[in-house]
């Protein structure tokens, strides 16, 4: 199993640009996640998806969109950048059943700037 | 919502000593507590965990220990090597998935 994958590793956007964030995972989670990590702190909830067709939103989501089309892929989309979304982003998914939280498994991060 | 709070924000100690790490929560529904490791340039990694129906949970040389009533949890790590200098994160949550992250806690063990 290759977990979960994130792509691409960095990328610079200009303000006003898109881009969409690829997350897939291989382990036939149900439960998907979108964090963003900024430098020395925690990391924020954006989006999260409970299953395919279903998606809500976390602690920090303006800015962003999500879908999810399929168990295994979960993008994020920026639609207008912001120097505000300089940041890391992470992917992270989760095999949850009879509502009771399991363990996470975390994808190696997106690298962001926006100039 | 969730006001989570990780101290302190840095710990220094001697290989072979014992480092601890307090997070205190304020959302008496938490039910669920996390530690994760993130080492540079990676994304965080579970290490230990514990649920509200459970005081004291141990994993060789690393344990974590829930105070319900005072609303927080403990990482303790014994007997520390080099390789467990990393950030550490607590993660408590109320069964909404929407995970509250502490602010971290920046472990270095010198050899």
């Amino acid at each position: 199993n290759a977990g979960v994958t994130q792509t691409p590793k960095f990328r610079i956007l200009k303000i006003g640009q898109s881009m969409t964030l690829q997350c897939t995972q291989d382990m036939n989670h149900n439960y998907m996640y979108w964090y963003r990590q900024d430098p020395g702190m925690g990391l924020k909830l954006i989006y999260y998806s409970v299953g395919a067709g279903i998606t809500d939103k976390g602690e920090v989501p303006n800015g962003y969109n999500v879908s999810r089309s399929t168990t295994e892929d979960f993008p994020l989309r920026l639609e207008l950048a912001a120097p505000s979304q300089t940041s890391v982003y992470f992917c992270a998914s989760s095999y949850s059943r009879h509502n009771r939280e399991e363990t996470q498994y975390f994808g190696p991060g997106t690298r962001l700037l926006v100039l | 919502g969730e006001n989570v709070e990780q101290h302190p924000s840095t710990l220094s100690v001697q290989e072979g000593d014992s480092a601890v790490i307090k997070c205190t929560y304020s959302d008496s529904a938490s039910n669920y507590f996390p530690w994760y490791k993130q080492e540079l340039g990676k994304g965080p990694q579970l290490i230990i965990d514990i649920r509200s129906n459970v005081g004291e949970k141990k994993d060789q040389r690393i344990a974590v220990t829930l105070n319900k009533t005072a609303k927080h949890f403990s990482l303790h790590i014994t007997e520390t090597q080099p390789e467990d200098s990393a950030v550490y994160f607590c993660a408590p949550t109320p069964g909404t998935y929407k995970y509250i992250f502490g602010t971290g806690t920046r472990l270095k063990v010198l050899a």
